[in-house]
């Protein structure tokens, strides 16, 4: 299966603590995009990044966010002092430069 | 992307039945528009998409036209199946300068049998 991988599927944090949400784009792929999707709404742009750099990160919280696309291994979206109002599904997208979005199966975060 | 506006939020049809998602968008300099399906705590999936050239596209029982002039664009679903049933969210994309995807706020689409 080379479609866009996400782990873990569902991530139970309490408030304060750290989630690492992972993702590995499509073979071919270089471009990597988390949204995050609250219940019953849209998906809302986070950040957008290329190998070893973040390109536009407009949709991302100033604090306690950060995402990273190492020249090896997956993307990483990593939430810090976790509140409950992180409580969302965070999907990643994955493209060719200016292609088509490929969503992976998105990470239930819930903060109890 | 700026803003994207899709009406209805929900739509209730009869299976066989066309169904017909609007979505209206504010930034002139966009240029690809397309359309996702989620099912329930599934991921969304690319169903049709259409770049700002042209003015139609379809894929067997899915089309989408766009309008440039007046922003808008519309997903259009014929002879709908129980199995259509799911949220649909159109797109879009302003391109070079902008990475993100902007999207509208879902339709729930429930076909009855």
């Amino acid at each position: 299966n080379a479609g866009v991988m996400q782990n873990p599927r569902h991530l139970v944090r309490r408030r304060g603590q750290e989630a690492r949400l992972r993702c590995s784009p499509m073979k071919g792929h270089s471009h990597v995009y988390w949204y995050r999707q609250l219940p019953e709404e849209g998906l809302k742009f986070m950040v957008y990044l290329q190998k070893e750099n973040i390109i536009d990160e407009s949709g991302m919280p100033k604090e306690r966010f950060s995402a990273e696309f190492p020249k090896e291994g997956p993307s990483i979206l990593r939430i810090q002092q976790v509140v409950r109002g992180d409580s969302a599904a965070y999907f990643c997208a994955s493209s060719t430069f200016s292609g088509e979005q490929y969503f992976g199966p998105g990470t239930r975060l819930t903060v109890t | 992307g700026e803003n994207v506006e899709q009406h209805p939020s929900t739509l209730s049809v009869q299976e066989g039945d066309s169904a017909v998602i609007k979505c209206t968008y504010s930034d002139s300099a966009s240029n690809y528009f397309p359309w996702y399906k989620q099912e329930l705590g599934k991921r969304p999936q690319l169903i049709i998409d259409i770049r700002s050239n042209v003015g139609e596209k379809k894929d067997q029982r899915i089309a989408v036209t766009l309008n440039k002039t007046a922003k808008h664009f519309s997903l259009h679903i014929t002879e709908t199946q129980p199995e259509d049933s799911a949220v649909y969210f159109c797109a879009e994309f302003a391109g070079a300068g902008s990475y993100q995807l902007t999207f509208g706020k879902g339709t729930k689409l429930s076909v009855i049998p």
